[in-house]
């Protein structure tokens, strides 16, 4: 098993540009989580779908940030516009019941 | 407000010397309390899930142990290799976690 694929590892773009982070979970995990992590505020839950549909996105700093889980086997963070302050790392996490399993993370820097 | 406190922040031990780490928690209704291992520039590894107070795990050097109200990561023994940063996390509604900040060990040899 590969674990939880993110791409890409590395995004360094400018302020306003539109960012989209992908993800693919662990085949036979039912749950997706999006989590953010950053010196300030450690790390913090973002969005989570279970069976790709969205259950709690009261993480989710604002608008400008939107998630899709369009199957099971794909997921999508978009930032748009992109600002300074949303740089950080961003991880991704499948699992089922009482597990959750992480990927790598994408370390977005927005100048 | 579910909270999530962890001490130390950081924690430097010599090969062998044994400690704990500390978890403490308020929650409106517990579910499962989380250890996760953490090593620069990776994502967090999952160690184990506690339930219920009085319930411990172990996976190798490290036990885990849970209370009403906080949790302990014992080190026993510790090598080099254990040099991580240990994140406690809470599940009360849904599969929602919330992470404390964490605790940098760093083990000399």
């Amino acid at each position: 098993d590969a674990g939880v694929i993110q791409s890409p590892r590395h995004e360094v773009t400018e302020m306003g540009q539109e960012v989209t982070l992908r993800c693919k979970p662990i085949s036979g995990h039912n749950s997706l989580f999006w989590y953010r992590q950053t010196m300030m505020r450690g790390l913090e839950l973002l969005i989570y779908f279970n069976n790709n549909v969205p259950i709690d996105d009261s993480g989710m700093p604002e608008d400008r940030f939107s998630a899709k889980m369009p199957n099971a086997s794909f997921s999508t963070l978009k930032i748009q516009p992109s600002e300074p302050r949303d740089s950080a790392v961003y991880f991704c996490a499948s699992g089922g019941y009482n597990e959750q399993f992480f990927g790598p993370g994408t370390r977005l820097t927005v100048l | 407000e579910d909270q999530v406190t962890q001490s130390p922040e950081a924690l430097r031990l010599q090969e062998g010397e044994s400690s704990s780490l500390n978890c403490s928690y308020t929650v409106s209704g517990l579910r499962g309390l989380f250890w996760y291992r953490q090593d620069p520039g990776k994502g967090p590894e999952f160690l184990f899930t506690l339930y219920s107070a009085g319930e411990e795990k172990e996976k190798e050097r490290l036990k885990a142990t849970l209370t009403k109200k906080e949790s302990f990561l014992h080190i026993t023994a510790p090598k080099p290799e254990d040099s991580a940063t240990y994140l406690c996390a809470v599940e009360t509604s849904g599969s929602r976690l919330t992470f404390g900040e964490g605790t940098q060990l760093t083990v000399n040899p």
